[in-house]
């Protein structure tokens, strides 16, 4: 079964940087999550979308922003990438009525 | 602040014997999950209890939920050298568009052969 897909695996970045993720969820799916889980700590809620229309705000920094595209796909920008950005991003994804999240095998960003 | 918070944060068992790990939230939840991690790889759903459900099982696996302590407790039985992960409580609140998860801190688990 397709599973969600995240792109890149892994990215290096140097400070002041930007970085864009991108997310595909399982075909069928409307609703895409985007998380961010820092060295040996429990995984962030960022941001959501459903139906391309984002629905909820997590703790987000303004320098970053997403968007959901006609296709569901979803991409994380990350503006004046600061070290403290470095993370796992983890996107997952859902259908509309459920409650169960699948999620991506993330993406390690480094920021250096 | 955090929603869900686990305990132990680390636990070490020899295979076979059972392990459990407890999860306590602050808020009202539509669900609560549990969630695998292996180190540094993506997050496995293990089983979701809905607020008016008390116990489920799914193979090895036994949650419980107490909505009047706000607590959950993931028990894996018969514990086996391939569970060694982080394991994470989720709480679920359903919203307009879809089911925002928040995570506990997670407890490390260690299953010596």
């Amino acid at each position: 079964a397709a599973g969600v897909i995240q792109s890149p695996r892994h990215l290096i970045k140097e400070k002041r940087e930007t970085a864009t993720l991108k997310c595909y969820p399982i075909p069928r799916h409307d609703t895409v999550y985007w998380y961010q889980q820092g060295p040996g700590q429990d995984p962030q809620f960022l941001i959501s979308f459903y139906e391309k229309m984002q629905s909820d705000k997590g703790s987000i920094p303004d320098r970053f922003s997403a968007q959901q595209f006609s296709d569901y796909h979803s991409e994380l920008n990350m503006s004046s990438l600061e070290l403290g950005d470095s993370a796992l991003y983890f996107c997952a994804s859902s259908q509309y009525g459920t409650d169960k999240l699948f999620f991506g095998s993330g993406t390690q960003l480094s920021v250096l | 602040s955090q929603q869900g918070e686990e305990d132990p944060q680390a636990l070490s068992i020899q295979e076979g014997e059972n392990a459990t790990m407890n999860c306590s939230y602050k808020t009202s939840i539509n669900n609560l999950q549990w969630y695998r991690q292996n180190s540094g790889r993506g997050l496995v759903h293990l089983i979701l209890i809905r607020s008016n459900e008390r116990e489920k099982h799914s193979g090895r696996l036994r949650v419980t939920l107490d909505t009047s302590k706000k607590s959950s407790s993931l028990l894996i039985t018969a514990s086996r050298a391939a569970d060694t992960a982080s394991y994470f409580c989720a709480t679920g609140v359903n919203n307009n568009a879809g089911n925002m998860l928040t995570f506990g801190g997670g407890t490390r688990l260690m299953v010596k052969p």
